[in-house]
């Protein structure tokens, strides 16, 4: 298994442009999310999904799009990136069928920096 | 969610055991405790999660008093590869789905 795939690994865009952050997981986990993490913080909930087609808003949606249409990928979409967009975001996964037991634990992946110029 | 509360940073010498406590005053009933580590430009990933009393595994052990407000993970004998931000997060894991937030954690510091 690859586990939790993030792409691209680094990105430079200009203020007003738009992307696709990209996320994929190979285990069949119902649940997807998208975090941003800023210098010396915690990671902030931007986006989650409990299943295809399903998604809900976190902590700091503004600016940020979702859709969820197969199982496996969970992209996230700026539609004009700001300066305060930079960050480094991440996408993790877990199976909501491990729910309530001593296994449910989010799968991260190696996360996307992301400037804005 | 409830809220969490713990030491921004602390430093341990190589070989001690490291103890961070994590408060959660509002923990709910339903909530479960988990614990994970994030290395710089790492994710965070998984170290331990438990209800109530002690859980351990072959990482580290975790303490959980009676009244769960508040708990506890013990890092044995860190060496410098435990270097690392904790982050302690308290939620409902059962039943419906789940907006789990992350606070600013605990950035352990390991001295040689």
């Amino acid at each position: 298994n690859a586990g939790v795939t993030q792409t691209p690994k680094f990105q430079v865009l200009k203020t007003g442009q738009s992307m696709t952050l990209q996320c994929a997981q190979d285990m069949n986990h119902e649940y997807m999310s998208w975090y941003r993490q800023d210098p010396g913080m915690g990671l902030r909930l931007i986006h989650y999904s409990v299943g295809a087609g399903i998604t809900d808003q976190g902590e700091v949606p503004n600016g940020y799009n979702v859709s969820r249409s197969t199982t496996e990928d969970f992209p996230l979409r700026l539609l004009s990136a700001a300066p305060s967009q930079t960050s480094v975001y991440f996408c993790a996964s877990r199976s909501l069928s491990g729910r309530g037991t001593t296994t449910d634990t989010q799968y991260f992946g190696p996360g996307t920096r992301l400037t804005v110029l | 969610l409830a809220k969490t509360t713990q030491p921004i940073s602390m430093d341990s010498y190589e070989g001690q055991e490291v103890n961070i406590t994590c408060s959660h005053n509002n923990i709910a009933t339903n909530d479960y405790i988990t614990w994970y580590q994030q290395f710089p430009s790492q994710g965070p990933r998984f170290i331990i999660q438990g209800y109530k009393t002690k859980v351990t595994n072959e990482v580290a052990s975790l303490f959980i008093p009676a009244d769960r407000k508040s708990s506890t993970l013990s890092l044995p004998r860190v060496s410098l590869s435990d270097t690392a931000v904790y982050y302690c997060l308290v939620g409902a894991l059962s039943g419906g789905y789940q907006k789990v937030t992350f606070g600013t954690g605990t950035k352990l510091q390991v001295i040689p």
